[in-house]
């Protein structure tokens, strides 16, 4: 299995600001995966990371909103931009490991 | 894409008893997994089934791909097992996984 550390755990953030989200993974890896959870609900996934190209955005995402960088096969970050209460959420990052999904513990944003 | 749906949504159980969570999807699948996430919300996979039946422990899965439905079998419930389970698949054998809305499981003393 992957082991993933996701930073921060949480931020209360202020409309109007972005926050950045960190991901470390102890093993090289080709795909990493952001999601997004809404408070509630299920998992929604943003975007897949290839190390070396732009990022895959999924239908509702787009980059000038959450821009995303893999500067190499361990570590990725996702920016939530200009940050409304309703991208208050739970962001994970993922990566495939033994045919297996593994998550990182997650970023519990609140936007005031 | 593909529809994932998953019962009952909520399920609430005495402690020792067995339950049976369903999974049902729109369109054939090469990718289906099950996770639990924990009322701290840390996500576990607990199995890696697109067909066929596996088992850990009280743990066991069956996917029956031709039908288009998995179901996750938990015996002998603990408290520990309390929390939302989740099915999600993807039908390119890819690792972009759609998710169902998931089924919660209150398991009491």
């Amino acid at each position: 299995s992957a082991v993933i550390s996701q930073k921060p755990s949480r931020d209360i953030c202020q409309r109007g600001t972005s926050l950045t989200i960190q991901c470390q993974v102890d093993s090289q890896v080709t795909m990493m995966f952001w999601y997004r959870q809404q408070p509630g609900q299920s998992l929604t996934l943003i975007a897949t990371a290839n190390q070396g190209s732009e990022a895959t955005y999924e239908s509702g995402f787009v980059i000038d909103k959450f821009p995303i960088s893999r500067p190499n096969l361990t570590f990725s970050t996702l920016t939530v931009s200009n940050m409304s209460p309703e991208d208050s959420s739970i962001y994970l990052c993922s990566v495939e490991s033994n045919e297996k999904l593994f998550f990182g513990s997650g970023t519990q944003l609140s936007v005031l | 894409g593909i529809q994932v749906e998953q019962s009952p949504p909520d399920l609430i159980l005495q402690e020792g008893a067995n339950s049976t969570l369903r999974c049902n999807f729109s369109d054939s699948v090469n990718n289906l997994q099950w996770f639990h996430q924990n009322p701290w919300g840390q996500l576990i996979n607990l199995f890696y089934i697109p067909s066929g039946t596996k088992q850990n422990g009280r743990l066991s899965a069956t996917t029956v791909a031709t039908e288009r439905y998995s179901l996750l079998y938990i015996s002998s419930s603990q408290t520990t097992d309390s929390g939302v389970y989740f099915c999600a698949v993807d039908g390119a054998g890819s690792y972009q996984l759609t998710f169902g809305k998931g089924t919660k499981l209150s398991v009491i003393p």
